[in-house]
């Protein structure tokens, strides 16, 4: 149980472009989601914290605007990274906990992205 | 601001002994802890997580809390070669989860 995936496992793109990142829970309903960027070699960073059917809370430093959350359904969130530039090229990372898995989150395998 | 500290090793340990992992923690209210396996390249893994002082076994993994020290350990018996991996401490409070950076274990053949 505690399934979580994420799509597309990589990803390749032109500077200036949009991505975006599916998180979904397989055998759960995840209430809340968390999305992480993490360099090479340094620790998971938190970005934002998002509620089904509500708007994201991004951390400071975050830019709403250029990491857009949708946390449609209790099932699904997604991560856009728009215009994108090489500077975000990272390994994205989402977890989810749910109403049953409330105090524990459950990673899914990530996103590698490159920006050209 | 909430802080989670671990050292960054590496920890190295020979096949078959034991790998004792240490963190700490800033918030006296925290209530939920975890520890986490990350393998290179890989998201983390759920170990193990312990909510009272004391110890907490599964396997050959043993966490322990102190509350009072603000101190939270995984001790790995018989550690193994596939043990080799960073080992995430997290801590969660206000809803969110606080990681430490992480100790990188090399068990040696």
């Amino acid at each position: 149980g505690a399934v979580v995936s994420q799509h597309p496992s990589w990803v390749i793109c032109k500077s200036g472009t949009s991505v975006k990142i599916e998180c979904r829970s397989l055998d759960f309903q995840a209430t809340t989601m968390f999305w992480y960027r993490q360099f090479p070699k340094q620790s998971l960073m938190l970005m934002a914290t998002s509620n089904e059917g509500s708007k994201a809370t991004y951390e400071q430093g975050v830019e709403k605007d250029k990491f857009l959350i949708n946390h449609a359904s209790l099932t699904l969130s997604t991560l856009t990274v728009t215009s994108a530039h090489p500077e975000d090229s990272s390994f994205y990372i989402c977890s989810a906990g749910g109403t049953i898995h409330t105090d524990t989150q459950y990673f899914g395998p990530g996103t590698r992205l490159t920006v050209l | 601001q909430k802080e989670v500290e671990q050292n960054s090793g590496p920890l190295s340990v020979p096949e078959g002994a034991i790998a004792s992992l240490n963190c700490t923690y800033s918030d006296r209210g925290s209530q939920s802890f975890f520890w986490y396996r990350q393998y290179s390249g890989k998201s983390p893994e759920l170990i193990m997580s312990i909510y009272s002082n004391g110890d907490k076994e599964d396997g050959r993994f043993t966490a322990q809390l102190n509350k009072a020290s603000q101190y939270v350990s995984l001790l790995i018996r018989d550690s193994q070669p596939s043990d080799s991996a960073t080992y995430l401490c997290a801590v969660k409070g206000g809803g969110k989860f606080y990681f430490g950076s992480g100790t990188k274990l090399n068990v040696k053949p």
